[in-house]
């Protein structure tokens, strides 16, 4: 099993501010790491997919990057929308899920 | 874009099976991966398994034992059946469709399932 380590697990930081979240996997995942975001009461959404790829209809402040075993998520102004938990998934071997980062207003 | 919409009992007694329904609207089941996903408080997001239109299947490991998806074509609806359920199996089940392998596009909105007596 690939095991996926997420950091901060919590991030408070106030709108307009760049949010910088971080996953690491236990071993290399190639390319194959992707990032949603789930608000309470509601299923995750996909935002990016093999680490770089916004998904149909995500907003340009996001942005994936990384390769092999350290990937980043950045939101590069945060709108008051944004504020939810984040997961990064890796499907280089059978799916696995990060334990996520809340994103919270100051 | 495609929907997808879980249906089954919200309770189930420890040892039963579990068998949930997933209906898929606004496109075709004929084509891509169709997952099924939960979520709990003590585990977080768990991947169960997927099937490929054609019939091919793929499960977790951890849960092989215990799982069978299928899929009906002709009702565009995908199901999940999980037997010897425990306190443990207790979470928000999820169906999911991907593009690609191991990849989770679009979501349904969840159902809980509670394992209990």
């Amino acid at each position: 099993e690939i095991v996926l380590t997420q950091s901060p697990a919590n991030l408070s930081l106030s709108p307009g501010e760049r949010a910088t979240l971080s996953c690491r996997a236990s071993q290399s995942v190639s390319s194959y790491l992707a990032w949603y975001q789930q608000k309470p009461g509601q299923a995750p959404r996909l935002l990016i997919y093999d680490s770089s790829n916004r998904a149909t209809g995500i907003p340009a402040r996001f942005s994936g990057s990384g390769s092999g075993t350290d990937f980043t998520l950045t939101i590069s102004s945060l709108e008051p929308e944004d504020f939810a938990v984040y997961y990064c998934q890796q499907r280089s071997n059978w799916p696995t899920f990060g334990g996520g980062t809340k994103v919270e207003i100051k | 874009q495609v929907q997808l919409q879980e249906s089954g009992p919200g309770l189930v007694k420890p040892s039963e099976t579990l068998s949930l329904t997933c209906t898929v609207s606004g496109g075709s089941i004929s084509s891509y991966y169709w997952s099924w996903i939960r979520q709990s408080p003590g585990k977080g997001l768990e991947w169960i398994g997927y099937i490929y239109y054609s019939g091919n299947t793929n499960y977790n490991p951890s849960l092989k034992s215990r799982v069978t998806i299928s899929v009906d074509t002709s009702k565009n609806q995908f199901s999940l059946k999980l037997n010897s359920v425990t306190a443990a199996d207790t979470a928000v089940y999820y169906c999911g469709v991907g593009y690609s392998y191991g990849q989770f596009d679009y979501w349904g909105q969840g159902t809980l399932v509670t394992v209990s007596s």
